[in-house]
């Protein structure tokens, strides 16, 4: 199975602030990677689809980036609605499974 | 609007089963994937299977395999997953979640859709 890994765990940071957050895979896997946002309580939302397409309503200060194994999101001036916890996903092995997910960056208020 | 709606809460005692469903409009159901995702409280995301709503074929993680069972009835646009011989750490909430475009390879484009989620507790 293929690994996904992110860091940091989680972050602190304010309003205003350019965060970036890091997923690695344990193998190349190419630019078949997703980035998720999870509010507290709801289901999780999808920001980014094949590492940097910013899937239709995702704000522009959200990008991604990254190809092979290492891949960052970015959201560029922090708002209040995004303390929430971001999670990557490779879509890779699809449509063999399984599509793993990294273990999650929650951001909150520094 | 395109959404899905799960089924309610359950709580089941250990070695049963469980069945959700989660069903889908606004869109053509046969035409994309449904996953499977849960979430453990407090964990993070665990991706569980897909079904094909054309086809009614699927796929599952290796951890759930023989437990789990993805099925679909077309005539009403509804997907269901049954997870079996439960143990208390299949508490969790299970999702349901759209991939992002026509076939097998529709979820490069994301999960774009998911259901409101569904608390499953198991407790003796």
């Amino acid at each position: 199975d293929i690994q996904m890994t992110q860091f940091p765990s989680s972050l602190s940071a304010s309003i205003g602030d350019r965060v970036t957050i890091t997923c690695r895979a344990n193998q190349s896997i190419s630019n078949y990677l997703n980035w998720y946002q999870q509010r507290v309580g709801k289901a999780p939302k999808l920001l980014i689809y094949i590492a940097s397409r910013l899937q239709s309503g995702v704000p522009s200060r959200f990008s991604g980036t990254g190809s092979g194994t290492d891949f960052t999101l970015t959201i560029a001036s922090l708002q209040p609605e995004d303390f929430a916890t971001y999670y990557c996903q490779q879509t890779y092995s699809a449509p063999l499974t399984p599509l793993t997910f990294g273990q999650g960056t929650r951001v909150d208020v520094k | 609007q395109v959404q899905l709606v799960q089924s309610g809460a359950e709580v089941r005692k250990p070695g049963t089963s469980m069945k959700v469903s989660c069903k889908a409009s606004g869109y053509t159901f046969t035409g994309y994937y449904i996953h499977w995702v849960r979430q453990a409280p407090g964990q993070g995301l665990e991706w569980m299977g897909w079904i094909d709503p054309l086809s009614g074929d699927t796929s599952s993680s290796q951890r759930f395999q023989g437990r789990v069972s993805m099925t679909r009835d077309t005539s009403i646009d509804t997907a269901y997953m049954q997870l079996s011989s439960l143990k208390s750490d299949d508490t969790a909430v299970y999702y349901c979640t759209r991939a992002g475009a026509y076939g097998a390879y529709g979820v490069y484009y994301g999960l774009d859709v998911w259901g409101q989620g569904t608390s499953v507790t198991i407790t003796s």
